[in-house]
C-alpha cells in the first residue's frame, strides 16, 4: 500500500516568510510525528498526534512553530517568519497506535531558507 | 536527558567483508530501539525493533542484538547495495513519544 507521503518535497523561500508543509500518513495510522534533519546532525523530534490531537509538542523549537491535524489524517506544520537556522529536511512519520510502535517515515520536504 | 551514540561515524568495507555497527544509549526505562537505513535524498526506512536485553532479529544480511546498555547491527558478507546511512533510535519510558537518534554510521560497500 501508500507510503506516507509529504509536500512539497523540495522548498526555498526567503528569511521572514511563512512556510506550511503537508504529511499525509498511512490510511489507518493514528499516531503521526514530524522530525527534523539539519546537516550534520541527527534527527530532531519536534512534536506528536493522537488522532487529532498533540499531546506532546515538547520538541518545538519556538513559537515560530506550529502544527495541526484534521480528520485524523492530513497534519500541516508551519513556520513563520523563517529564519536561516529553520533550513533542514523535515520528515513525517506515523504508526498505527504509537506507544512504542514501529514509525514509518517519509521521503521528506528539504527547507532552504536564503 | 537521553542519548544515543552510534560509532563509527563512518565505515568503508569492501564488498564481503562482514562487520559490526554499534549503538550505545542512555535512557530512562527503554520501551524499543529502533533500527533504521536511509539513503541519501530519502527518509529512513525501517529494519528492527528491539523491545528487551536479549533479543535477536535477521533480516537477510543484516543481525540486530540488543543489551541493556548497547545494540549491534551486524553485516554479513555485505554487497554494495548495502551502503547506506543506519540510523539507530531510542523510545525512552515515561511520557515521552519521539524517537531520540542517534547521528548514524556511513557505511560504504567497495566492490
Amino acid at each position: 500500500g501508500a507510503g506516507v507521503s509529504q509536500s512539497p518535497s523540495n522548498k526555498v523561500t526567503e528569511k521572514g516568510k511563512d512556510v506550511e508543509l503537508r504529511c499525509d500518513p498511512i490510511s489507518g495510522h493514528t499516531a503521526l510525528y514530524w522530525y527534523r534533519q539539519s546537516l550534520g546532525q541527527g534527527l530532531e523530534f519536534l512534536i506528536y498526534f493522537q488522532g487529532n490531537s498533540a499531546p506532546d509538542k515538547s520538541g518545538l523549537p519556538s513559537d515560530r512553530f506550529s502544527a495541526e491535524r484534521t480528520g485524523g489524517s492530513v497534519s500541516t506544520l508551519t513556520i513563520q517568519r523563517t529564519q536561516q537556522e529553520d533550513s533542514a529536511v523535515y520528515l513525517c512519520a506515523s504508526s498505527p497506535l504509537g506507544r512504542g510502535e514501529t514509525q514509518y517515515f517519509g521521503p521528506g520536504t528539504r527547507l532552504l531558507v536564503l | 536527558e537521553d542519548q544515543v551514540t552510534q560509532s563509527p561515524e563512518a565505515l568503508r568495507l569492501q564488498e564481503g567483508e562482514s562487520s559490526s555497527l554499534n549503538c550505545s544509549y542512555t535512557v530512562s526505562g527503554l520501551r524499543g530501539l529502533f533500527w533504521y537505513r536511509q539513503d541519501p535524498g530519502k527518509g529512513p526506512e525501517f529494519l528492527f525493533t528491539l523491545y528487551s536485553a536479549g533479543e535477536e532479529k535477521e533480516k537477510e544480511r543484516l543481525k540486530a542484538t540488543l543489551t541493556k546498555k548497547e545494540s549491534f547491527l551486524h553485516i554479513t558478507a555485505p554487497k554494495p547495495e548495502d551502503s547506506a546511512t543506519y540510523l539507530c533510535a531510542v523510545l525512552p519510558g515515561g511520557g515521552a513519544d519521539g524517537l531520540t537518534f542517534g547521528k548514524g554510521t556511513h557505511l560504504i560497500i567497495q566492490p
